[in-house]
């Protein structure tokens, strides 16, 4: 199974502030039809995952542009540029280029 | 817009079958380019990838449940299910559907989830 290693695994914000996540796969998920099958998940507090980016750099739908994704092969990252008390939870990449079965990170939570 | 509902019993004695549905709205399960996943998620731990079954029938499961798995479908009632055997505390989790678009390979709709606790 592909690893997915994600640091820091928790992370304290001003609200305003930009923060950062990292996300490290233990192989390149560059597929040979182009794509890098990398997502990001938000879980909110006592809510289920909620995908806001896809396919490394896409922003699924209705999700503020303040989200950015950004990395390619094994190195990833996830941008907030101005963290708001709404994006309070916890992060998950994923990987979707060795399947079955998906694996995900660790998580990473985010506290305001 | 499509949603996803998990149901079933919250309690299961050690060594029997875990067994969940979930109900989808807003959308069939037999049409469109969709597979329908279960997921879950022990208490403060992380996602793990249970298994996924298409309108065809056809299922991929974690290899390491394999053994033990079965995903099904109903399409007469939109539903799909989870059978899990011979559980073990290790099995207490919330679990959740979702929904998976084919070939984009992501999980765009998820149910609530559904807390399972393995006891005697």
């Amino acid at each position: 199974d592909i690893v997915m290693t994600q640091t820091p695994l928790s992370l304290s914000v001003t609200p305003g502030q930009p923060a950062s996540i990292s996300c490290k796969s233990d192989q390149s998920l560059l597929h040979a039809d182009g794509k890098t099958y990398l997502y990001w998940y938000l879980q909110r507090p006592n809510q289920s995952p909620q995908l806001i980016i896809y396919e490394v750099s896409s922003r699924f739908s209705g999700v503020p542009d303040r989200f950015s994704g950004s990395g390619s092969g094994t190195d990833f990252t996830l941008k907030i540029s101005r963290v708001e008390a709404e994006d309070v939870g916890v992060y998950y990449c994923m990987q979707g280029i060795e399947i079955p079965p998906y694996t995900f990170g660790q998580g990473t939570k985010l506290e305001i | 817009q499509v949603q996803l509902q998990e149901s079933g019993p919250g309690l299961v004695k050690p060594s029997e079958t875990l067994s969940l549905t979930c109900t989808v709205s807003g959308g069939s399960i037999s049409s469109g380019t969709f597979y329908w996943t279960w997921i879950r998620q022990p208490a403060g731990k992380g996602l793990e990838w249970i298994g996924r079954i298409y309108k065809s029938g056809y299922t991929y499961y974690n290899p390491s449940l394999k053994s033990r798995v079965t995903l099904s479908l109903d399409t007469s009632k939109n539903q799909f299910s989870l059978e899990l055997r011979s559980v073990t505390a290790a099995d207490t989790a919330v679990y959740f559907c979702a929904r998976e678009a084919e070939i984009l390979r992501r999980f765009d709709s998820w149910g609530p989830g559904t807390l399972v606790a393995v006891s005697s």
